[in-house]
């Protein structure tokens, strides 16, 4: 069964660190893109960072730019999202997904982010 | 900055058609854009329906429907049912790498 699972999401301060993962299964994990995509409370959906197969190509929003950081372990089968400097507007559930061919595909069930004093 | 437009919500009824549009702020929709559809309800991720312009997801009822037309893509539901009564988000590459959400459209059915 193609999987992916995010971890790592909580409270955390203005201006505080955290780090997000996401586990992958039932795919190869190493030739795909990977995304972060985010949903701030009732609102849309908004692409936040990508990051190619081999991790050699990494894209990001300019609004987490300098401050967010993708990354991967293809032995783990894993993706990871740093992101510091938090502000309130970071306040999201973060989803992972996989990449091809334009279609974000499979999700996984997100983890919120919460960014608050 | 490229911002993708989408109605924000829209209403239709059971058994009828409706069409779902994704806009560029900065121009015109084409393929090259890699325009991909996806719905999504209250508290669950979000669900592919069309990614490619065209190319239907794996289990998505043929009531779906992805193209071009004019210069937006287009998202068709064709009967609609009262279940597919959701949030429809559009997506496209901007540029190599670089992909922008349309804010969503609000469907119901009634």
């Amino acid at each position: 069964e193609v999987q992916l699972v995010e971890s790592g999401g909580g409270l955390v301060q203005p201006g505080g660190s955290l780090r997000l993962s996401c586990a992958a299964s039932g795919f190869t994990f190493s030739n795909s893109w990977m995304s972060w995509v985010r949903q701030a409370p009732g609102k849309g959906l908004e692409w936040v960072a990508n990051i190619q197969g081999d991790g050699s190509d990494k894209n990001y929003v300019d609004s987490v730019k300098g401050r967010f950081t993708i990354s991967r372990d293809n032995a783990k089968n894993s993706l990871y999202l740093q992101m510091s400097s938090l502000r309130a507007e970071d306040t999201a559930v973060y989803y992972c997904a996989s990449q091809s061919y334009g279609r974000f595909d499979p999700w996984g069930q997100g983890t919120l982010v919460t960014v608050s004093s | 900055q490229t911002v993708v437009t989408q109605e924000p919500s829209f209403s239709v009824s059971p058994g009828g058609t409706v069409t779902l549009t994704c806009g560029l702020s900065s121009g015109s929709v084409s393929t090259s854009h890699y325009p991909s559809w996806y719905q999504q309800t209250p508290g669950q991720a979000p669900r592919t329906l069309i990614y490619s312009t065209n190319t239907r997801s794996s289990g998505v009822p043929d009531r779906f429907s992805g193209s071009i037309l004019g210069n937006k893509a287009a998202l068709t539901i064709t009967g609609a049912q009262t279940d597919d009564e959701s949030d429809y988000y559009c997506v496209v590459r901007v540029r190599a790498g670089f992909w922008v959400f349309g804010g969503g459209t609000k469907l119901t059915v009634l």
